[in-house]
């Protein structure tokens, strides 16, 4: 099993919809949580960081389960300029210092 | 500006050679990274630092090798050894594990 799962893409969808990003990790100690944004041939920034109280910026909410250990993305009102790949990171602390894992990524294509 | 540079953007290596990918960040974080990326794939973690003269090997390191003399800077060389190095190379920071990543804006290396 992946350390960090994400769903499969490509996720198509119309301008104005809501769609949800899921990811999974696997290490239950994980500490901090954000989702990146990649557009093509581009480094890959960070969105927004991910808390357990849940957070919204704009049209983007992430939300964190400890328990069930996933992290979530939602985009409402989805634009255009939303398309692109977004990657689903999870920091881990330990005795040999952080690691830091990097999903696969699910790729958005919002069409008019 | 703060932030994290790289070069060059564009490389071109004759089969053989060894080539050297500048990473310099004035951040002041400690943690530094090198990533691969091919084309429609994730990110594949070559090399990290946590702390000056002191690296680890990530997931993919055959064929490359790093240095961390400065707190600011972390070279990446490719080496001959690498059989297949044409791909997209971002270097990343962090200050600690709660933290989120940043990247630099990336280096295309093709071998011709």
């Amino acid at each position: 099993r992946k350390e960090v799962e994400q769903d499969p893409g490509p996720f198509n969808v119309p301008e104005g919809a809501t769609v949800a990003f899921n990811c999974t990790y696997s290490n239950s100690a994980s500490q901090s949580f954000f989702w990146y944004r990649q557009d093509c041939r581009k480094e890959p920034k960070l969105l927004m960081s991910v808390y357990s109280s849940g957070n919204e910026d704009g049209r983007f909410t992430a939300q964190l389960n400890r328990a069930s250990q996933y992290i979530s993305l939602l985009i409402r009102d989805s634009k255009l300029s939303d398309s692109a790949t977004y990657l689903c990171v999870v920091n881990s602390g330990g005795t040999g210092g952080f690691k830091t894992i990097f999903g696969a990524g699910t790729r958005l294509f919002v069409k008019a | 500006d703060g932030g994290i540079t790289q070069s060059p953007k564009y490389l071109f290596r004759k089969e053989g050679q060894n080539v050297t990918l500048s990473c310099e960040q004035n951040l002041n974080h400690d943690a530094m990274y090198w990533y691969r990326q091919d084309p429609g794939q994730g990110l594949r973690l070559i090399y990290y630092s946590q702390i000056v003269n002191d690296f680890q090997k990530g997931d993919i390191a055959e064929g490359y090798s790093v240095s961390r003399e400065k707190k600011e800077s972390f070279p990446l060389t490719v080496t001959s050894a690498q059989k297949n190095p044409t791909a997209f190379y971002l270097c990343a920071s962090t200050l600690d594990s709660a933290k989120a990543i940043y990247f630099g804006e990336g280096s295309w290396l093709t071998v011709v």
